[in-house]
């Protein structure tokens, strides 16, 4: 069956970057671009940016461009996002989905506190 | 940006009953190519959202037929005809005819 496995939960210190991952089983990885989602309580759900795994071609939400960098590794079927010059405002569950919406990652909490 | 305002942001049903949660869109959902890219998503407490209805109207495989969407352009609705304990949670429209992708802000479902 299809899964989207998350990496673990993030503690990191303001300034630094983190690189979430998300691999990708049961399907054929290049056949579904892979969008990011970002979960706060208070901005509930926000699209981050979509990844092409076939062509490594991307598209990003403007608020999101400079902070968020989507990559994929076709070998391990595994897509990538790197959070960077990192913020308290960047604490959040984010998300890994494929383009259909149907099937998601678990979400990983990132947490930025020094 | 397309705004989606969802109402109500809480509901409070029992058990058996039927309740339908709005999703209006801020300008039409209609693609160039002529589908409609609104998707209703649930996401239970402690889980990711899955995905329950896709272009407004056609149930995701798995999904009970209580569920029902439909609307077009700008104004849309998901029905949950009979709520059983297994469907509180929080509801979210999706829009991926203009980007950037949007949701909604959520309607909570809680039991009366």
């Amino acid at each position: 069956q299809v899964q989207l496995q998350q990496s673990g939960a993030e503690l990191v210190k303001p300034g630094t970057s983190v690189k979430l991952s998300c691999k990708a089983s049961g399907y054929t990885f290049t056949s579904n671009h892979m969008n990011w989602i970002k979960q706060t309580t208070g901005q509930g759900l926000e699209w981050i940016g979509i990844i092409n795994p076939g062509s490594g071609g991307t598209s990003y939400n403007v608020k999101f461009k400079g902070k968020a960098t989507l990559t994929v590794d076709k070998s391990s079927s595994t897509a990538f996002m790197q959070l960077s010059s990192l913020t308290p405002e960047d604490s959040a569950v984010y998300y890994c989905a494929v383009a259909t919406w149907d099937y998601w990652g678990q979400g990983v909490m990132v947490t930025v506190s020094s | 940006d397309v705004v989606l305002t969802q109402t109500p942001p809480t509901l409070s049903a029992t058990i058996g009953q039927s309740v339908s949660i709005s999703c209006r869109s801020s300008q039409s959902l209609l693609h160039s190519n002529g589908n409609t890219y609104l998707n209703w998503l649930l996401q239970r407490p402690g889980q990711p959202p899955q995905l329950l209805i896709y272009l407004v109207s056609r149930l995701e495989s798995g999904v009970p037929n209580r569920f029902s969407g439909s609307g077009s352009g700008t104004d849309f609705t998901l029905k949950i005809s009979g709520v059983e304990a297994e469907d509180l949670g929080v509801y979210y429209c999706v829009q991926s005819t203009h980007a950037p992708w949007t949701f909604g802000g959520g309607t909570k479902l809680e039991l009366k």
